[in-house]
């Protein structure tokens, strides 16, 4: 069956970066598109970015700059790094498999809490 | 890219109907066949109800339906049910960058 399993919660101070993997079984890794979604608390989902197969990524404008995503095929897995860290990006991160490549979520990650805090 | 928009709350009795909107532009909603709804439970990942506007993923319900007029996408409820209580939002492909709607806290009184 198809999983996601994403990296641990993480506590980061103001200006920091962070890496969040989210490793994937149960399917072809090289043929779908990968999408990072976050919701910081009690809002709604945001769009962060998306990385191809090729590698080839796309990202949020008020992210570009802050965010890398990669992937390593050897170990079906796929990196989100945010850098220059703050508060507002208090939030629960997720990786979302595009089963159509036109944005259609079929399967997601557990997610991921990142605390930036002081 | 702003966000789509979607009503904040929708609510119905065990049974009846509900319906959300999310309205986009020509650029996103109105310009592809490309719209989902994902149901999210508090605490738990976002799950996929439906895609490319009325398709639903094995194991949805059929009480789901999706639509699409215009700028304009809906999504129906069916013969609600206390389980279907969850925020809902609905996402369009817009090209690059891709874009949610608001969300709508679906209440079954």
């Amino acid at each position: 069956q198809v999983q996601l399993v994403q990296s641990g919660a993480e506590v980061k101070k103001p200006g920091a970066s962070v890496k969040v993997s989210c490793k994937a079984s149960g399917y072809t890794f090289s043929i779908y598109h990968m999408h990072w979604v976050r919701q910081a608390p009690g809002q709604g989902l945001e769009w962060m970015g998306r990385i191809n197969p090729s590698g080839g990524t796309g990202y949020a404008q008020k992210l570009q700059g802050r965010i890398t995503m990669t992937r390593d095929t050897s170990t079906s897995t796929v990196y989100m790094e945010l850098g220059s860290l703050t508060s507002e990006d208090t939030a629960v991160y997720y990786c979302a498999r595009d089963g159509g490549n036109h944005g259609d979520y079929d399967y997601w990650g557990q997610g991921t809490l990142l605390t930036v805090s002081s | 890219q702003s966000a789509l928009t979607q009503p904040p709350s929708a609510s119905g009795s065990p049974g009846q109907s509900v319906t959300i909107s999310c309205t986009g532009t020509s650029s996103d909603v109105g310009g592809y066949n490309y719209v989902s709804w994902y149901q999210q439970h508090p605490g738990k990942a976002p799950k996929l109800m439906i895609y490319e506007v009325s398709k639903r993923p094995s194991g949805v319900p059929d009480r789901f339906s999706g639509s699409k007029s215009g700028n304009t996408a809906s999504l129906t409820v069916s013969g609600l049910q206390a389980e279907d209580e969850a925020d809902y939002y609905c996402s369009s492909y817009a090209g690059s960058p891709y874009v949610f709607g608001t969300g709508t806290k679906v209440t079954v009184l």
